[in-house]
């Protein structure tokens, strides 16, 4: 089983569409977790770390539930240049290995 | 701030030849620094952690005397393909903490894009 399994898509939506992307993980002993944006060809960028409370940048929130084992990304009023590729990355307490997952590939339509 | 920079960005050699990769924070200090392969379609695979002073720790199944890496200083770290093959080609991302900060962020490098022929 995969450390980090993310839908790999595509998302397709049309401008101002609220999109959602779930993230699971398979080790409870995860400790950090983020997401990061993949443009076409480039690094990762950090979109946002996810809290436990939960927590909102702008039209981006996140959220972390320990229990189900997943986070959560919502993007909201979607503009064309969130189009990108989203990274769940998570890390657990021990050791230095961050997992990302395969990535969800957003495409906003105008 | 936290930038992070990879030289070169874009590389294609012969078969049999070695490639170094260097990785700097510009305005940062790191201790540790990661270097991940990316392969088309797929996420990224960390590679190795790279720590400042002491050797480098190695992913299962990555080879370390083919993926030598050297920490010399807190802003660089340097990944040299040995022998390279075509079956390296691949995306090549560097990462690296900051030492001040206590959270786990990452931040990349733009990365290096290796062509074997």
């Amino acid at each position: 089983r995969k450390e980090v399994e993310q839908d790999p898509g595509p998302f397709n939506v049309p401008e101002g569409a609220t999109v959602a992307f779930n993230c699971t993980y398979s080790n409870s002993a995860s400790q950090s977790f983020f997401w990061y944006r993949q443009d076409c060809r480039k690094e990762p960028k950090l979109l946002m770390s996810v809290y436990s409370s939960g927590n909102e940048d702008g039209r981006f929130t996140a959220q972390l539930n320990r229990a189900s084992q997943y986070i959560s990304l919502l993007i909201r009023d979607s503009k064309l240049s969130d189009s990108a590729t989203y990274l769940c990355v998570v890390k657990t307490n021990t050791g230095n290995q961050f997992y990302f997952g395969t990535g969800t590939s957003l495409t906003v339509i105008p | 701030g936290a930038v992070v920079s990879q030289h070169p960005s874009r590389v294609i050699c012969k078969s049999g030849t070695s490639v170094k990769i260097e990785c700097r924070s510009l305005d940062f200090q790191a201790t540790t620094m990661f270097w991940y392969r990316q392969f088309p379609k797929q996420s990224l695979m960390l590679m190795a952690t790279s720590n400042e002073g002491s050797k480098a720790t190695y992913e299962q199944g990555v080879e370390k005397d083919k993926f030598l890496i050297n920490h010399a200083s807190l802003t660089l770290s340097t990944l040299t393909v040995t022998s390279a093959h075509p079956e390296d080609s691949s995306f090549y991302i560097c990462s690296a903490r900051d030492i001040r900060e206590l959270t786990d962020t990452q931040y990349f490098g733009p990365g290096t894009r290796l062509t074997v022929l």
